[in-house]
């Protein structure tokens, strides 16, 4: 029961912004959008997160449509290290959050 | 400096002998979690814990233990380890409260193999 899609692999010259989108149709209210990544085998790594408000910090920035179905990632100036798999993720908010199920993700892979 | 260890990194064992992998982390999380990961199905949990001697079954439990007598350490327990539980492992910890609590720190990962 997947709450997230997103695309299998996406490309991206080195020093260009990397769009990564994320379908999550059936969002409820109380969920909030989380982006992780992973460089090869290492531990994920958080990025952002945010509710319905667009998000940005030192790392990316979250745009998140106005119906909440969709969002996508932006990495302002990709870089080589930015080659990992991005996982889109929906979890509720409030004090019980219970499991954190990652999807497949996106494997971007940024070229010099 | 703040962080997730885990211990082994690696370990190949054999069918049947029972292992330990420890996880442990200084940052005072309430909120900590087992995952692994397999090629194709990406990252699945396996027990979580929200707070000392509370913990709950994941997505994919069977054939593993948890316990959490500290809040820094959680350790996973494989009574009995079979060769589908070769995997990659991963802790995380996670703090409560406030906006940022669902932000959960990873640790290095255990490669396990089981022959």
């Amino acid at each position: 029961d997947a709450k997230t899609t997103q695309p299998p692999s996406m490309d991206c010259a080195e020093g260009r912004a990397a769009n990564l989108p994320c379908n999550h149709s059936t969002i409820s209210g109380n969920e909030y959008v989380y982006w992780y990544r992973q460089i090869h085998s290492q531990g994920p790594q958080y990025i952002i997160h945010g509710l319905k408000n667009n998000e940005t910090n030192e790392m990316a920035s979250l745009i998140i449509t106005e119906d909440r179905k969709s969002s996508t990632l932006i990495l302002p100036h990709a870089t080589l290290r930015d080659t990992a798999v991005y996982y889109c993720i929906v979890m509720p908010g409030g004090t019980s959050y219970g499991k954190l199920t990652f999807g497949q993700g996106t494997i971007l892979t940024v070229h010099p | 400096e703040a962080q997730v260890t885990q211990n082994p990194r690696y370990l190949i064992t054999v069918t049947g002998k029972k292992l330990t992998v420890t996880c442990s982390q200084n940052m005072n999380h309430e909120y900590m979690s087992w995952y692994r990961q397999d090629p194709g199905l990406g990252l699945r949990q396996i027990y979580y814990s929200m707070n000392v001697e509370v913990t709950d079954k994941g997505d994919v439990p069977e054939g593993y233990k948890v316990s959490r007598k500290e809040k820094r350490n959680f350790p996973l327990i494989l009574e009995s380890p079979s060769p589908n539980q070769t995997s990659l492992y991963f802790c995380a910890s996670s703090p409560r409260g406030g906006r940022g609590y669902n932000e959960q720190f990873f640790g290095p990962g255990t490669r396990l193999t089981v022959l």
